[in-house]
Protein backbone atom coordinates (compact mmCIF):
# COMPACT_ATOMS: atom_id res chain seq x y z
CA UNK A 1 0.00 0.00 0.00
CA UNK A 2 0.70 3.29 -0.15
CA UNK A 3 2.04 4.34 -3.49
CA UNK A 4 2.65 7.71 -4.87
CA UNK A 5 2.66 7.75 -8.66
CA UNK A 6 3.97 10.39 -11.01
CA UNK A 7 3.32 11.67 -14.77
CA UNK A 8 5.34 11.79 -16.59
CA UNK A 9 8.93 10.39 -15.70
CA UNK A 10 10.40 12.63 -17.92
CA UNK A 11 9.34 15.23 -20.27
CA UNK A 12 11.30 17.26 -22.79
CA UNK A 13 9.82 20.83 -23.14
CA UNK A 14 10.57 24.26 -25.40
CA UNK A 15 11.47 27.54 -23.90
CA UNK A 16 8.20 29.43 -22.99
CA UNK A 17 5.73 26.30 -23.08
CA UNK A 18 4.14 25.03 -19.69
CA UNK A 19 4.42 21.70 -18.96
CA UNK A 20 2.08 19.59 -16.27
CA UNK A 21 3.30 17.47 -13.70
CA UNK A 22 0.65 15.47 -12.06
CA UNK A 23 0.97 13.39 -8.87
CA UNK A 24 -1.20 10.17 -7.85
CA UNK A 25 -2.05 8.70 -4.75
CA UNK A 26 -3.40 5.39 -6.03
CA UNK A 27 -4.25 3.85 -2.59
CA UNK A 28 -4.82 5.99 -0.01
CA UNK A 29 -6.08 9.72 0.69
CA UNK A 30 -3.91 12.17 0.66
CA UNK A 31 -4.49 14.93 2.71
CA UNK A 32 -1.60 16.75 2.03
CA UNK A 33 0.91 16.56 -0.46
CA UNK A 34 4.31 18.45 -1.05
CA UNK A 35 6.84 19.10 -4.42
CA UNK A 36 10.21 18.78 -4.46
CA UNK A 37 12.58 19.75 -6.98
CA UNK A 38 16.23 18.29 -6.72
CA UNK A 39 19.36 19.67 -8.88
CA UNK A 40 22.45 17.04 -9.43
CA UNK A 41 24.36 15.67 -6.62
CA UNK A 42 22.12 18.01 -3.92
CA UNK A 43 19.40 16.90 -1.61
CA UNK A 44 15.66 17.63 -2.39
CA UNK A 45 14.44 21.31 -2.10
CA UNK A 46 10.86 21.97 -0.64
CA UNK A 47 8.85 24.07 -3.48
CA UNK A 48 5.32 24.06 -1.82
CA UNK A 49 2.73 22.00 0.29
CA UNK A 50 -0.62 21.83 -0.77
CA UNK A 51 -3.80 20.45 1.03
CA UNK A 52 -6.74 18.89 -0.45
CA UNK A 53 -9.59 21.84 -1.64
CA UNK A 54 -7.44 25.17 -0.39
CA UNK A 55 -4.49 27.12 -2.05
CA UNK A 56 -0.93 25.93 -1.80
CA UNK A 57 1.73 27.45 0.79
CA UNK A 58 4.26 28.09 -1.20
CA UNK A 59 8.51 28.28 0.27
CA UNK A 60 10.28 31.47 0.18
CA UNK A 61 12.04 32.13 -2.79
CA UNK A 62 9.72 29.86 -4.57
CA UNK A 63 7.73 31.68 -7.60
CA UNK A 64 3.74 30.71 -7.13
CA UNK A 65 2.90 31.98 -10.59
CA UNK A 66 5.48 30.17 -11.80
CA UNK A 67 4.79 26.54 -10.78
CA UNK A 68 1.17 26.46 -10.46
CA UNK A 69 -0.20 23.77 -8.00
CA UNK A 70 -3.62 22.53 -7.59
CA UNK A 71 -5.11 19.99 -5.49
CA UNK A 72 -8.29 19.25 -6.64
CA UNK A 73 -9.07 16.01 -4.71
CA UNK A 74 -7.60 13.53 -2.37
CA UNK A 75 -5.94 11.57 -4.91
CA UNK A 76 -4.80 14.49 -6.86
CA UNK A 77 -1.91 17.33 -7.06
CA UNK A 78 -1.02 18.79 -9.98
CA UNK A 79 2.06 21.17 -10.54
CA UNK A 80 2.57 23.57 -13.58
CA UNK A 81 5.42 24.90 -15.02
CA UNK A 82 4.74 28.09 -16.81
CA UNK A 83 7.00 29.68 -19.42
CA UNK A 84 9.39 27.00 -18.46
CA UNK A 85 13.11 28.13 -19.17
CA UNK A 86 16.34 25.85 -19.34
CA UNK A 87 17.35 27.02 -15.44
CA UNK A 88 13.57 25.37 -15.09
CA UNK A 89 15.28 22.04 -16.16
CA UNK A 90 15.13 19.97 -12.85
CA UNK A 91 14.21 16.64 -11.05
CA UNK A 92 10.59 17.58 -9.85
CA UNK A 93 9.12 14.81 -6.41
CA UNK A 94 6.37 14.74 -4.98
CA UNK A 95 4.72 13.07 -1.91
CA UNK A 96 1.58 12.71 -0.35
CA UNK A 97 0.79 12.19 3.39
CA UNK A 98 -2.60 10.95 5.02
CA UNK A 99 -2.56 13.53 7.78
CA UNK A 100 -5.09 13.03 11.11
CA UNK A 101 -2.10 12.04 12.65
CA UNK A 102 -0.42 9.57 10.43
CA UNK A 103 3.41 10.42 10.47
CA UNK A 104 4.43 9.23 7.19
CA UNK A 105 4.95 11.25 4.05
CA UNK A 106 5.28 8.63 0.47
CA UNK A 107 7.18 9.92 -2.50
CA UNK A 108 6.46 9.41 -6.03
CA UNK A 109 9.50 8.18 -8.61
CA UNK A 110 9.64 11.90 -9.83
CA UNK A 111 9.85 13.36 -12.96
CA UNK A 112 12.79 14.77 -15.54
CA UNK A 113 12.33 18.04 -16.70
CA UNK A 114 14.30 19.54 -19.23
CA UNK A 115 13.55 22.62 -21.42
CA UNK A 116 15.61 22.83 -24.50
CA UNK B 1 11.44 22.62 12.42
CA UNK B 2 14.44 20.18 14.20
CA UNK B 3 17.51 20.94 11.58
CA UNK B 4 19.63 17.36 11.63
CA UNK B 5 23.09 16.51 10.89
CA UNK B 6 24.30 13.25 9.42
CA UNK B 7 27.76 12.53 8.26
CA UNK B 8 28.09 13.40 4.26
CA UNK B 9 29.27 9.77 3.40
CA UNK B 10 30.41 6.85 4.35
CA UNK B 11 32.07 3.54 2.52
CA UNK B 12 30.93 -0.25 3.70
CA UNK B 13 31.77 -3.60 2.05
CA UNK B 14 29.28 -6.00 1.39
CA UNK B 15 28.08 -8.06 4.32
CA UNK B 16 29.15 -5.79 7.03
CA UNK B 17 26.71 -3.60 8.82
CA UNK B 18 26.07 0.01 8.46
CA UNK B 19 25.20 2.66 11.11
CA UNK B 20 24.57 5.98 10.35
CA UNK B 21 23.34 8.46 13.53
CA UNK B 22 22.03 11.25 12.77
CA UNK B 23 22.01 14.41 15.43
CA UNK B 24 18.67 16.49 16.39
CA UNK B 25 19.39 18.62 18.67
CA UNK B 26 16.29 20.93 18.50
CA UNK B 27 13.79 17.99 18.35
CA UNK B 28 10.23 18.43 19.22
CA UNK B 29 7.69 16.44 21.96
CA UNK B 30 5.84 15.88 18.95
CA UNK B 31 7.97 15.06 16.33
CA UNK B 32 9.08 11.62 14.57
CA UNK B 33 12.44 10.50 13.04
CA UNK B 34 11.81 8.66 9.53
CA UNK B 35 14.41 7.70 7.45
CA UNK B 36 14.48 7.19 3.67
CA UNK B 37 16.59 5.93 0.98
CA UNK B 38 17.41 7.36 -2.47
CA UNK B 39 18.71 5.95 -5.76
CA UNK B 40 19.98 8.49 -8.06
CA UNK B 41 16.49 9.31 -10.68
CA UNK B 42 14.22 7.94 -8.36
CA UNK B 43 11.80 9.50 -5.38
CA UNK B 44 13.12 9.07 -1.83
CA UNK B 45 11.92 5.58 -0.48
CA UNK B 46 10.56 4.74 2.91
CA UNK B 47 12.70 2.95 5.04
CA UNK B 48 11.50 2.87 8.82
CA UNK B 49 10.00 5.93 11.70
CA UNK B 50 10.66 5.82 15.09
CA UNK B 51 9.66 8.21 18.12
CA UNK B 52 11.48 6.44 20.47
CA UNK B 53 13.56 3.53 21.47
CA UNK B 54 14.09 0.73 19.24
CA UNK B 55 12.09 0.13 15.81
CA UNK B 56 13.16 -2.88 13.60
CA UNK B 57 11.21 -3.71 10.16
CA UNK B 58 12.50 -5.86 7.38
CA UNK B 59 15.17 -3.77 6.40
CA UNK B 60 16.31 -1.96 9.05
CA UNK B 61 16.60 -1.09 12.67
CA UNK B 62 16.72 2.33 14.09
CA UNK B 63 17.95 3.58 17.58
CA UNK B 64 16.50 6.13 19.66
CA UNK B 65 17.75 7.52 22.98
CA UNK B 66 15.74 8.69 25.82
CA UNK B 67 16.80 11.92 25.29
CA UNK B 68 15.61 11.53 21.63
CA UNK B 69 18.26 14.34 20.42
CA UNK B 70 19.79 11.61 18.28
CA UNK B 71 18.87 8.60 16.06
CA UNK B 72 21.10 5.66 14.22
CA UNK B 73 19.83 3.45 11.16
CA UNK B 74 21.23 0.41 11.37
CA UNK B 75 21.77 -1.72 8.53
CA UNK B 76 22.44 -5.19 8.70
CA UNK B 77 24.40 -7.23 6.05
CA UNK B 78 24.40 -4.45 3.31
CA UNK B 79 25.15 -5.26 -0.12
CA UNK B 80 26.20 -3.26 -3.48
CA UNK B 81 22.49 -2.20 -3.95
CA UNK B 82 22.06 -0.49 -1.09
CA UNK B 83 24.59 1.96 -2.15
CA UNK B 84 22.31 5.00 -1.88
CA UNK B 85 21.74 8.59 0.12
CA UNK B 86 19.97 8.23 3.19
CA UNK B 87 18.10 11.03 4.86
CA UNK B 88 16.81 11.76 8.45
CA UNK B 89 13.83 13.89 8.55
CA UNK B 90 12.46 15.33 11.76
CA UNK B 91 8.90 16.41 12.03
CA UNK B 92 5.40 15.78 12.68
CA UNK B 93 3.59 16.01 9.10
CA UNK B 94 0.61 14.54 10.36
CA UNK B 95 -0.71 17.66 11.76
CA UNK B 96 0.58 19.90 8.78
CA UNK B 97 4.69 19.88 8.91
CA UNK B 98 6.27 19.48 5.93
CA UNK B 99 9.80 17.54 5.17
CA UNK B 100 13.16 19.59 4.84
CA UNK B 101 15.49 17.51 3.62
CA UNK B 102 18.99 17.78 4.86
CA UNK B 103 22.09 16.62 2.54
CA UNK B 104 21.81 12.84 3.68
CA UNK B 105 24.66 10.48 3.87
CA UNK B 106 25.59 9.44 1.04
CA UNK B 107 26.74 5.31 1.44
CA UNK B 108 28.93 3.53 -0.99
CA UNK B 109 28.91 -0.32 -0.60
CA UNK B 110 32.07 -1.82 -2.01
CA UNK B 111 32.33 -5.03 -3.18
Amino acid sequence: GAVVSQHPSWVICKSGTSVKIECRSLDFQATTMFWYRQFPKQSLMLMATSNEGSKATYEQGVEKDKFLINHASLTLSTLTVTSAHPEDSSFYICSASRGEGRTEAFFGQGTRLTVV
Amino acid sequence: LAKTTQPISMDSYEGQEVNITCSHNNIATNDYITWYQQFPSQGPRFIIQGYKTKVTNEVASLFIPADRKSSTLSLPRVSLSDTAVYYCLVGDIGYGQNFVFGPGTRLSVLP
